[in-house]
């Protein structure tokens, strides 16, 4: 079962925007990470929100968490083609460190 | 620093036959876990060690999957007899110890099973 789920499906931006995508879980969690997957580089872990946490940046990466909506948010800045990728949330919860991933949102940035 | 090492990386076979794919973590790292992903999806666990203790296994199908991770380092996962629905990409993580409640996974690249 996946516990988050990204939004939109698929995001189409050219070079030099903003991209935002947006996570939606149902239970209470530890945790929120964000992880990129392309064909290149696999699955790669971007960034780390503790649920105590309300905020947080990482280059050109700024993430999000509202606890009450249960819901986050990652903005990926000044986009690049490289950041053509899936984006996957993952939230962890209760004490047996497990993740739980989302179906994903596709970016495509446009040179 | 090498990353999570998988092999192979692709693997066709025909139903009913049995697959194996291999994992090497991250050195050091003593938490494995193995992944299912179907396409459009996210990644889903199958089961998740410690050391050489599967300490979290409720998602996978023990009727035709098997898991081991014999001395605490390698793994290995087997299926058999495959079914066409077992085609997906087979993912290993690894991630170090003493992270308490803050685990962020180290991926390897996969296994694409195909499954006719």
């Amino acid at each position: 079962s996946q516990q988050g789920e990204e939004d939109p499906q698929a995001l189409s931006i050219q070079e030099g925007e903003n991209a935002t995508m947006n996570c939606s879980y149902k239970t209470s969690i530890n945790n929120l990470q964000w992880y990129r997957q392309n064909s290149g580089r696999g699955l790669v872990h971007l960034i780390l929100i503790r649920s105590n946490e309300r905020e947080k940046h990482s280059g050109r990466l700024r993430v999000t968490l509202d606890t009450s909506k249960k819901s986050s948010s990652l903005l990926i800045t000044a986009s690049r083609a490289a950041d053509t990728a899936s984006y996957f949330c993952a939230t962890e919860e209760g004490s047996n460190y497990k993740l739980t991933f989302g179906k994903g949102t596709l970016l495509t940035v446009n040179p | 620093e090498a990353g999570v090492v998988q092999s192979p990386r692709y693997k066709i076979i025909e139903k009913k036959q049995p697959v194996a794919f291999w994992c090497n973590p991250i050195s050091g790292h003593n938490t494995l876990y193995w992944y299912l992903q179907n396409l459009g999806q996210g990644p889903e666990l199958l089961i998740r060690y410690e050391n050489e203790e599967a300490v979290d296994d409720s998602q996978l199908p023990k009727d035709r999957f098997s898991a081991e991770r014999l001395k605490g380092v390698d793994s290995t996962l087997k299926i058999q007899p495959a079914e066409l629905g077992d085609s997906a990409v087979y993912l290993c993580a690894s991630s170090p110890p003493g992270q308490g409640r803050f685990n962020e996974q180290f991926f390897g690249p996969g296994t694409r099973l195909t499954v006719l």
